[in-house]
């Protein structure tokens, strides 16, 4: 079956330490690959794409992200973490099977420690 | 642009009774999406509509009904409400089904069935 995994509920850091949320996906064909990011009370809203080409993805509000084929991961990353960044954060993957659809992982909640 | 609205923010229901959740967009977008979010699960696909005229069944489509009013509305009805229903509803919408089009999501509904 086709997943993603999003393997700690939960990750804490330091306000000013680089922060790493990780995703790896089990899918059969070419993922496309996202990252949303969830405020409380409010929608999901997207970070940053891979569809193909560079490993390595830039996005909005210093975000980026590693897509890792042999290992199939796509870490988000931030080099210095601040305490607006701490939220729940989604991975998610577009897959065709018979139709599009698209899997979400089941959220990792960001803390970020002042 | 207001982007996704929904409404309304809040519903409590008792078991049985029925109701309607709106959704619109002013993105001029094709394709429009219902999911429920439930803690430890992430977003599941309740119903999409790919294009105007259209619907499909997701994930999670018993105990729901859609219709796609026009290319702007989105509506989720739930005929009879069970405490099952009890989640968090986000409608979201994206420029085409197919591809890797961002989706975009509304603000959300907080639905308890009692």
């Amino acid at each position: 079956a086709q997943s993603v995994a999003q393997p700690e509920d939960q990750v804490n850091v330091a306000e000013g330490n680089p922060l790493t949320v990780k995703c790896t996906y089990s899918v059969s064909g070419n993922p496309y690959l996202f990252w949303y990011v969830q405020y409380p009370n409010r929608g999901l809203q997207f970070l940053l794409k891979y569809i193909t080409g560079d490993n390595l993805v830039k996005g909005s509000y210093g975000f980026e992200a590693e897509f890792n084929k042999s290992q199939t991961s796509f870490h988000l990353k931030k080099p210095s973490a601040l305490v607006s960044d701490s939220a729940l954060y989604f991975c998610a993957v577009r897959v065709f099977s018979g139709t599009y659809k698209y899997i979400f992982g089941t959220g990792t909640r960001l803390k970020v420690l002042a | 642009n207001a982007g996704v609205t929904q409404t309304p923010k809040f519903q409590v229901l008792k078991t049985g009774q029925s109701m309607t959740l709106q959704c619109a967009q002013d993105m001029n977008h094709n394709s429009m999406y219902w999911y429920r979010q439930d803690p430890g699960m992430g977003l599941r696909l309740i119903y999409y509509s790919a294009s105007e005229g259209t619907t499909d069944k997701g994930e999670v489509p018993n105990g729901y009904n859609v219709s796609r009013l026009n290319k702007r509305e989105f509506s989720l009805r739930l005929e009879s409400a069970a405490p099952s229903q009890t989640s968090v509803y986000f409608c979201a919408s994206s420029v085409s089904f197919s591809g890797a089009d961002t989706q975009y999501f509304g603000p959300g509904t907080r639905l308890t069935v009692l």
